[in-house]
């Protein structure tokens, strides 16, 4: 069965790091990109950038280019999002999905909530 | 980027009847195009894949059509457990950019 398990919510301050996590399993964690996406709570989805843990290929939206680092380790089969410096405005619930070959978004994790407040 | 519109934004219904949402591309997609529904408090879910292709276990009364920029995507006979927000998704060029919602609730 394919899952991806993320880790739990986060409560940080402005200016503060942070890392978050997607185990996957079930499924080739190199063979598929693994996408990462934003909702601010009651707001819409945004794509935030994918990752080819294969190779490391990495893409991101230009809104999150230079905010966010995506990065993963096969070894472990997860996919990480990481932030050095954390600003209120990253507020929101993170979800890592699957993408099946080049379409869509077929499995996702549950999702992480990241509140942001002094 | 490639932006993406949805119509309407929200919209109510009866359990039975046909439901309609529209998508439009900023530009040519042809046919790399996704359906989303997301219920309170969960993930997303995929229905539909290169625009009209239902995923593996999706009950038949959803369906898709379109390519280029227009798409449809269409509840026949509308269920209680539809109730949901539902977005389109394009995959012909990152940023792989969302619709903004269309929200589903029951008349």
């Amino acid at each position: 069965e394919v899952q991806l398990v993320q880790s739990g919510a986060e409560l940080k301050k402005p200016g503060e790091s942070l890392k978050i996590s997607c185990k996957g399993s079930g499924f080739s964690f190199t063979d598929y990109w693994l996408g990462w996406v934003r909702q601010v709570p009651g707001k819409g989805l945004e794509w935030v950038g994918t990752i080819y843990p294969g190779d490391s290929d990495t893409r991101y939206s230009p809104s999150f280019q230079g905010q966010v680092t995506i990065s993963a380790d096969k070894s472990v089969g997860t996919a990480y999002l990481q932030w050095t410096t954390l600003k209120a405005s990253d507020t929101a619930i993170y979800f890592c999905a699957r993408q099946k070959g080049d379409t869509a978004l077929d499995y996702w994790g549950q999702g992480t909530l990241v509140t942001v407040s002094a | 980027d490639i932006q993406m519109t949805q119509s309407p934004s929200s919209l109510s219904a009866s359990v039975g009847d046909r439901v309609t949402i529209t998508c439009q591309a900023s530009q040519d997609i042809s046919n790399f195009l996704n359906w989303y529904q997301q219920k309170p408090g969960q993930a997303p879910k995929l229905l539909i894949y290169d625009a009209s292709n239902l995923e593996t276990g999706v009950p038949s009364r959803f369906s898709g059509s379109g390519s280029g920029t227009d798409f449809i995507f269409t509840i026949n006979s509308l269920q209680p457990e539809d109730i949901a927000t539902y977005y389109c998704q394009q995959y012909d060029n990152p940023p792989f950019t969302f619709g903004p919602g269309t929200k589903v609730d029951i008349k």
